[in-house]
């Protein structure tokens, strides 16, 4: 069976703070790895990991895959009171993605 | 606009009686999926469609039957709820299963079963 493990499940920081989340898989017919941020409602897309692109960035966030390790983390810099949320890693496979329980991040001003 | 829709987003039903959830999408996507999403659990796969009449069951399909006649929708039917299937339910779609993985969500609709 797929397995998707996050850590920490929670996390509080001062508005500044630079986060670093954790994410572990063990997905049969891997294909990627993908990170989600989830608010109030719907997950949103934030980056997908695969064998060709093992790193990823956007602005203040960015993220890595090891391979080897079975491993990937997403780190936040500077973070704001808007990053606060759920921030869920999926491992992909062919035909489905297993997801971890999520982080819930939250920043204080 | 590229959007995946689900109807209704709100529901509380009682025990036994048969409800269909709709989910529809806009982007010619032939992957489709339902998850549900429980306090500590996170979000599970129900069931999963790679394209028209080709449907599979997801980790948690119990309870739960799926269709898929028409690219563009996916419904997700409870033959006859009973309360653990309260929780709040997710439709997804992407281009397809295997790197084409940036999946879209729907908004969401939360199920309550008395």
């Amino acid at each position: 069976e797929d397995k998707v493990v996050q850590s920490p499940l929670s996390l509080v920081v001062h508005e500044g703070d630079t986060v670093t989340l954790n994410c572990s898989y063990e997905v049969t017919n891997f294909r990627s790895l993908l990170w989600y941020k989830q608010e109030k409602k719907a997950p949103t897309f934030l980056f997908m990991l695969t064998s060709s692109g093992i790193e990823k960035k956007s602005g203040r966030l960015s993220s890595i895959l090891d391979k080897k390790e079975l491993s990937s983390i997403l780190n936040i810099t500077a973070t704001q009171t808007g990053d606060s949320a759920i921030y869920l890693c999926a491992g992909g496979s062919n035909y489905k993605l297993t997801f971890g329980k999520g982080t819930l991040l939250t920043v204080n001003p | 606009e590229a959007q995946v829709t689900q109807n209704p987003r709100y529901l509380i039903t009682v025990t036994g009686k048969k409800l269909t959830v709709t989910c529809s999408q806009n982007m010619n996507h032939e992957y489709m999926s339902w998850y549900r999403q429980d306090p500590g659990l996170g979000l599970r796969q129900i069931y999963y469609s790679m394209n028209v009449e080709v449907t599979d069951k997801g980790d948690v399909p119990e309870g739960y039957k799926v269709s898929r006649k028409e690219k563009r929708n996916f419904p997700l039917i409870l033959e006859s709820p009973s309360p653990n299937q309260t929780s709040l339910y997710f439709c997804a779609s992407s281009l397809g299963a295997g790197r084409s993985y940036e999946q879209y969500f729907g908004p969401g609709t939360r199920l309550t079963v008395t």
